[in-house]
C-alpha cells in the first residue's frame, strides 16, 4: 500500500546499544524528515534529507546518524542510545519546493522508543 | 528554537460550539501550515496559507494570516468529538528547503 511507513513501531532497548528505526515512503518524495516528539517540547527536528545521499543537521543532531542511499528509505541510527533518547520519532517526507514555498509534509505513524 | 508558539495549549468545547486555536511566530515566512495529530498517530496536515493569503477555507476549517502581527488562527466550526486531537501549527521561514518548524501544539477536547 502506498504511503510512509516506519518500523519497528515500538522498541525497547538498553544504554550503550545501537538501535536503527526504519522509515520508507513510497511517493518518491525528495525530502525526508526525522522528528523527535516529547511533552513540553513538542516536535523537534532530527535530521533532514533534501535527496539521496544529501542530508543535513536539524535542531537535535548530537547522538544519530542518518544515511539516505536511496530515495524511498531514510534510516535513523542512535550509535549509543542513552536514556535521554527515549522518545516518539516521526518520519515525514515531502516533495521539493514550488511556488507555495515548503510543501505540505506526511507523517509516518511513529516508533515510540524506550530506552533503559 | 520553536518558530511558532500556539495558544491556548489545551481548549475544551462542547460538541457543536466553535474551537478557535492561534499561532504566533518570530521571522518571515512563506508559508504557514496547520496540522492535526490524533491520539498515537502521526501528524497529518489540514492546510496551507501562503505569506499574501489573508484567509483560507476547507470544509469547516477557516484559517487566518496576518503578516503585521505574525500571526495565524485555525477556527474549526461546528466541532464534533472526533475533533479531538492536537494541533500544530508550521512555519516555512527556509528559503532553499523544505523544512517546516512546529509549534508544541494545542490539545482539542470535544466533549460529546
Amino acid at each position: 500500500d502506498a504511503g510512509i511507513t516506519q518500523s519497528p513501531r515500538y522498541k525497547i532497548t538498553e544504554t550503550g546499544r545501537q538501535v536503527t528505526l526504519m522509515c520508507h515512503q513510497t511517493w518518491s518524495h525528495s525530502y525526508m524528515f526525522w522528528y523527535r516528539q516529547d511533552l513540553g517540547h513538542g516536535l523537534r527536528l532530527i535530521y533532514y534529507s533534501a535527496a539521496a545521499d544529501i542530508t543535513d543537521k536539524g535542531e537535535v543532531p548530537d547522538g544519530y546518524v542518518v544515511s539516505r542511499s536511496k530515495t524511498e528509505n531514510f534510516p535513523l541510527t542512535l550509535e549509543s542510545a542513552t536514556r535521554s533518547q527515549t522518545s516518539v520519532y516521526f518520519c515525514a517526507s515531502s516533495g521539493l519546493r514550488g511556488p507555495r514555498g515548503a510543501d505540505t509534509q506526511y507523517f509516518g505513524p511513529g516508533t515510540r522508543l524506550t530506552v533503559l | 528554537s520553536q518558530q511558532g508558539e500556539e495558544d491556548p495549549q489545551a481548549l475544551s468545547i462542547q460538541e457543536g460550539e466553535n474551537a478557535t486555536m492561534n499561532c504566533s511566530y518570530k521571522t518571515s515566512i512563506n508559508n504557514l501550515q496547520w496540522y492535526r495529530q490524533n491520539s498515537g498517530r502521526g501528524l497529518v496536515h489540514l492546510i496551507l496559507i501562503r505569506s499574501n493569503e489573508r484567509e483560507k477555507h476547507s470544509g469547516r476549517l477557516r484559517v487566518t494570516l496576518d503578516t503585521s502581527k505574525k500571526s495565524s488562527s485555525l477556527l474549526i466550526t461546528a466541532s464534533r468529538a472526533a475533533d479531538t486531537a492536537s494541533y500544530f501549527c508550521a512555519t516555512d521561514a527556509s528559503g532553499a528547503n523544505s523544512k517546516l518548524t512546529f509549534g508544541k501544539g494545542i490539545t482539542l477536547s470535544v466533549r460529546p
